[in-house]
């Protein structure tokens, strides 16, 4: 089992609707959650963190924690076709000291104008 | 304020032969992380550094690599000799010392190393 899984896509939705990203992971003590973009040939960008349940807005993204569930998402309202890349979702486990970052594989999202 | 930067952008190499990425971090940040893409697969971490002590390289591969931070400054990552599956994007992200759980890690444009 992977320690951080995402749905590779590609996910396509139209303008002006919500894209859904979607992230579990296997460390049921992890305790940090970030969501990447990376646009093709571009380093990852920050977009959002959450460290507690429940859901965190930013603009038009919005990230959801389910700690008992093990699952984080990354809601993205008034899809623009600005946001196409690839959205990676990050942890950092219970017992790193460290910070290092556990990444999923990355949902690639489309949106069509 | 500069970002993370990455040289060189593009590597192509013999098997066998050696490999040096540099990475210059953000000034100030004594957080330095490597990680490593290869095709088809998720972003890996391989070590980081704090200042220029090594607090942790269990993603290290193997010992054909081998990392440094002279002066806690810049951070060089070398392969020698490389194989074929060392062929991936190598990252370089930087943060400052505050609170590594919620810090955010600035990454470099990357390295594209291939191996033929």
């Amino acid at each position: 089992q992977k320690e951080v899984e995402q749905n590779s896509g590609p996910l396509s939705v139209p303008e002006g609707a919500i894209a859904s990203l979607n992230c579990t992971y296997s460390d049921r003590g992890s305790q940090s959650f970030f969501w990447y973009r990376q646009y093709s040939g571009k380093s990852p960008e920050l977009i959002m963190s959450i460290y507690s349940n429940g859901d965190k807005e930013d603009g038009r993204f919005t990230a959801q924690l389910n700690k008992a569930s093990q699952y984080v998402s990354l809601l993205i309202r008034d899809s623009q076709p600005s946001d196409s890349a690839t959205y990676l979702c990050a942890v950092i486990g219970l017992y790193n000291q460290g910070g290092k970052l556990i990444f999923g594989q990355g949902t690639e999202l489309s949106v069509k104008p | 304020e500069a970002g993370v930067t990455q040289f060189p952008s593009h590597s192509v190499i013999e098997k066998g032969q050696t490999v040096t990425l540099r990475c210059d971090p953000i000034s100030g940040h004594d957080n330095l992380y490597w990680y490593r893409r290869v095709m088809g697969k998720e972003i890996k971490f391989l070590l980081h550094f704090v200042k220029e002590s090594k607090q942790d390289e269990s993603g290290m591969p193997n010992n054909r690599f081998l990392a440094e931070r002279t002066g806690g400054t810049y951070s060089t990552l070398k392969v020698q000799p490389a194989e074929l599956e060392d062929s991936g994007v190598y990252f370089c992200a930087s943060s400052p010392w505050t609170r590594v759980f919620t810090d955010t890690q600035y990454f470099g444009p990357g390295t594209r190393l291939t191996v033929l």
